[in-house]
């Protein structure tokens, strides 16, 4: 079974980091492309990154340009997000998932979302 | 104010068709594909269409979705209760250089 599980969610300060995780398994998560979008309370969908299958090509919002980092680790079957200088309006559930495995980004879709990880910035 | 444009909400009574549609430009629904995510309450979103047109396995044939020019829509027959959820369009956009949703629809039956 394909399983994405996201964590390292929590209360931070404005201007505060956090670094979240996803664990993925059930499938070669080498071979995929990997994304993170987020859904702010009460919110539709907002894309946030991606990351290829090399992390040769990594793509990000202009909402978290310079202020968020994508990275995976395939030997690890994990992906992560390092977020900085976080603020309230970061204030979201972030979810983990599975993009396209040799399809172009601009193809692919989005299939499994992992749970997701609410992320609160508030002082 | 979202670069993909839906419709906030659509309603219909049980076995009814609902259409929602999606209405981008040339940089994005224009020159790429477009997928479709369900997303129930309380639960993430799952993929309901993809390229356009395409149904992942599990998701029934009275659910289609459709692309011309720079807009997209789905359409859901035979309306069920279970079908009330949030609906999203995305795709990419070339000049933005990032993946677009729509606003997101509301789907009631009434």
């Amino acid at each position: 079974e394909v399983q994405l599980v996201e964590s390292g969610g929590g209360l931070v300060k404005p201007g505060g980091s956090l670094r979240l995780s996803c664990a993925a398994s059930g499938f070669p998560f080498s071979t995929y492309d990997m994304n993170w979008v987020r859904q702010a309370p009460g919110k539709g969908l907002e894309w946030v990154s991606c990351i290829s299958t090399n992390s040769r090509y990594i793509y990000y919002a202009d909402s978290v340009k310079g202020r968020f980092t994508i990275s995976r680790d395939n030997a690890e079957n994990s992906l992560y997000l390092q977020m900085n200088s976080l603020r309230a309006e970061d204030t979201s559930v972030y979810y983990c998932v599975r993009g396209g495995n040799g399809i172009p980004i601009r193809s692919s879709w989005f299939d499994p979302w992992g749970q997701g990880t609410l992320v609160t910035v508030s002082s | 104010q979202s670069v993909l444009t839906q419709p906030p909400s659509a309603s219909g009574t049980p076995g009814q068709r609902v259409t929602i549609s999606c209405s981008g430009s040339s940089s994005n629904i224009g020159t790429n594909t477009v997928n479709w995510y369900q997303q129930l309450p309380g639960t993430a979103p799952k993929v309901l269409i993809y390229s356009n047109n395409q149904r992942p396995s599990g998701v029934p044939d009275r659910i289609s979705g459709s692309k011309s020019g720079t807009s997209a829509s789905l359409a859901i027959s035979g309306l069920q209760p279970a079908d009330e959820a949030d609906y999203y369009c995305a795709a990419w956009d070339d000049s933005l250089n990032e993946l677009m949703f729509g606003g997101g629809t509301k789907v009631i039956v009434l």
